[in-house]
């Protein structure tokens, strides 16, 4: 258990579908953060929130959308994905140094 | 570019030592981060360098040159529930309280008995 946690943990969608991810930590960070990791490639970066506000968007497809209503809660609104989009997505969070992950959302878009 | 550079697989046997290699080509450093991730689960964090030279902590260790772009993580004592995937990930910067990691592809270790 690392203070992070994310919801659902497992996802189907069709490509027509809209659904949302969420994530919540409880650890008092101000830092939150959307990775998304496919097999055998990199963590890749996706989102950066610093104290509600985006400061980081890694060229990210615009059928991902981030929300970041408090410093506590992060969420991912999915619409009209790919199946090259499935994947697991991470949600982390940090103060300073080390980033906290939670466990991800197993997402397959068919 | 970015570039981070980790072997994909090893093997080792129960009670030995492995090393681990990562390699970095990177525009900023700002330290560099070793995690473990098992299966199914959210990466957890191992260790951390940002001056050269080892740190070490129970059975692990890692250590760091930054004028070779080099780090290894270094396990001792393997045992079973060490099987998992070990992400070496560096720092391009910290900034205002949140800091961005390039993580490499992973090394998946299977200890085996």
């Amino acid at each position: 258990e690392t203070g992070v946690t994310q919801t659902p943990r497992h996802l189907v969608m069709g490509m027509t579908n809209k659904k949302s991810l969420k994530c919540e930590q409880h650890l008092g960070h101000n830092a939150m953060y959307w990775y998304k990791q496919s097999a055998k490639k990199p963590l890749e970066l996706m989102f950066v929130y610093s104290l509600e506000e985006r400061v980081e968007n890694n060229s990210v497809p615009s059928r991902f959308s981030p929300e970041c209503p408090n410093s506590s809660h992060l969420f991912l609104h999915l619409h009209t994905l790919q199946p090259e989009d499935s994947a697991l997505y991470l949600c982390a969070s940090s103060q300073w140094d080390e980033q906290f992950f939670g466990p991800g959302t197993r997402l397959t878009v068919l | 570019g970015q570039n981070i550079d980790q072997p994909t697989e090893m093997t080792a046997t129960e009670g030995a030592i492995v090393q681990i290699n990562c390699t970095y080509q990177t525009s900023g450093f700002n330290g560099l981060f070793w995690y473990q991730q098992h299966a199914g689960e959210a990466p957890t964090f191992l260790s951390y360098n940002v001056l050269d030279g080892l740190e070490e902590k129970g059975r692990f260790s890692s250590f760091l040159s930054r004028s070779k772009g080099y780090s290894y993580l270094l396990l001792k004592e393997l045992q079973m529930k060490d099987s998992a995937s070990y992400l070496c990930a560096v720092r391009d910067f910290l900034s205002g309280g949140y800091n961005k990691l390039i993580f490499g592809a992973g090394t998946r270790l299977a200890v085996h008995p």
